[in-house]
């Protein structure tokens, strides 16, 4: 069955680099979309950015030049890379599979991440 | 960037009782909207998709409607289950924003 997964650190210090990974079963990166969203503590959804199935990449421009995104196709792992990391960063990341056209169908269970001075 | 403008922020109702959940866009997105439900401590669910299309294994008094700019989620009869948060979302163009969210209540 269709699976996705969020590993990385649960604290990060100020202005560090943030490291995310999203392993994924049941279906393949070269056929599906993933994508990344955050969601601050009591607040919000927000859209960070995509890795496409041919491997292009799309990011939210509220992250500049901040944000990057990769994959590994043999692992069936996608990356997220932020740097210059603030507290309003602190968030639960979540990656989640793209179904049709731009809608989300599974969720991985996210990380929770607190951005630490 | 589209806008997604979502009403009411919260709304308090009873087991049984008939909701509807109202989300604006700033430009037509042409039916390219989502709805999730998401639970304290859990990750968003997709429950409608291209506005009014229910996604697989979503119960049948959870519908979508609307086109253009103006979008609704209506949820008949409501069940305990049903108590928690909502969100519609752009899925016509990036960024994919999401609405502010409805959280819904029992009274």
């Amino acid at each position: 069955q269709v699976q996705l997964k969020e590993t990385g650190p649960d604290l990060v210090q100020l202005t560090q680099t943030l490291s995310i990974t999203c392993t994924v079963s049941g279906f393949s990166l070269t056929t599906y979309n993933v994508h990344w969203v955050r969601q601050p503590p009591g607040k919000g959804l927000e859209w960070m950015g995509a890795m496409w199935n041919g491997g292009g990449t799309d990011y939210n421009s509220a992250f500049k030049s901040r944000l990057s995104i990769s994959r590994d196709t043999s692992k069936s792992q996608v990356f997220l890379k932020m740097n210059s990391l603030q507290t309003d960063d602190t968030a639960k990341y979540f990656c989640a599979r793209q179904g049709t056209e731009g809608t989300f169908d599974y969720w991985g269970q996210g990380v929770m991440v607190t951005v630490s001075s | 960037d589209i806008q997604m403008t979502q009403s009411p922020a919260s709304l308090s109702a009873s087991l049984g009782e008939t909701v509807t959940i109202e989300c604006l866009a700033s430009e037509d997105i042409y039916d390219i909207l989502a709805w999730y439900q998401q639970k304290p401590g859990k990750s968003p669910q997709l429950l409608i998709y291209d506005a009014s299309s229910l996604h697989t294994g979503v119960p049948s008094r959870f519908s979508g409607s609307g086109s253009g700019t103006q979008y609704s989620l209506k949820i008949n009869s409501l069940q305990p289950e049903d108590f928690a948060s909502y969100y519609c979302q752009n899925g016509l163009s990036a960024p994919l924003t999401f609405g502010s969210g409805t959280k819904l209540e029992i009274k």
